[in-house]
């Protein structure tokens, strides 16, 4: 199983900073395979960008992914108000995983 | 548009069986895999099981093998997960959601339920 581990557990930034998540896989694998959610309170996830299919219709591109091997990152180029949440990675090369999460919180 | 409506919250006592169904609509329904995601409350996402709606054997995470069953209907495109023997730790929201790609079970979640409260408490 590939395993994901997020960091930082929790960011805190102020609107207009730019947010840098990462996430590592236990495994090397293809950032084809990698995809980034984003989860608000009492809501369910919504994919935000990935390897397959870039960003979906109706995602800002102030969200941008990247990376290789075992080391992938999420940047928020400026941070809105309402991008302040909860922030997951997946992987679907290899069954499916998700990362732990990081938390985006206003400072 | 695509919707993924799923059934209301749950109460079960420990050791009792949970069945949450998920009806899709607005796209052709055995075009798009469908799994199941759970997530404890404060926790994280943990994938649970696939289905290919349009036939073969669903599969599922090794922690729940032996408790979990996915079924489909195709008259209702309905999905269906039924979790049997259930204890305090499957005290969850259980999200049904679509893989992006048809006839794909290698994309990511384009589509997802808007969750479904099991508590376990006796």
């Amino acid at each position: 199983e590939i395993v994901l581990t997020q960091s930082p557990g929790t960011l805190s930034l102020s609107p207009g900073e730019r947010a840098t998540l990462s996430c590592r896989a236990s495994q090397r694998m293809s950032s084809a395979y990698l995809a980034w959610y984003q989860q608000k309170p009492g809501q369910a996830p919504r994919l935000l960008i990935s390897g397959a299919l870039d960003r979906p219709p109706g995602i800002p591109d102030r969200f941008s992914a990247r990376g290789s091997g075992t080391d992938f990152t999420l940047t928020i180029a400026r941070l809105e108000p309402e991008d302040f949440a909860v922030y997951y990675c997946q992987q679907y090369g290899t069954s499916w995983t998700f990362g732990q999460g990081t938390k985006v919180e206003i400072k | 548009q695509v919707q993924l409506m799923q059934s209301g919250a749950e109460v079960k006592k420990p050791g009792a069986s949970v069945k949450v169904s998920c009806k899709a609509s607005g796209y052709t329904f055995t075009s798009h895999y469908i799994h199941w995601v759970r997530q404890a409350p404060g926790q994280g996402l943990e994938w649970v099981a696939i289905i290919n709606p349009s036939g073969g054997s669903p599969s599922y995470a090794q922690n729940f093998q032996g408790r979990i069953t996915v079924t489909r209907d195709t008259s209702t495109n309905t999905i269906y997960m039924e979790v049997s023997r259930l204890t305090s730790e499957d005290t969850a929201v259980y999200y049904c959601a679509r893989e992006a790609k048809i006839s794909s079970a290698y994309s990511p979640f384009d589509y997802w339920g808007q969750g479904t409260l099991v508590t376990v408490s006796s």
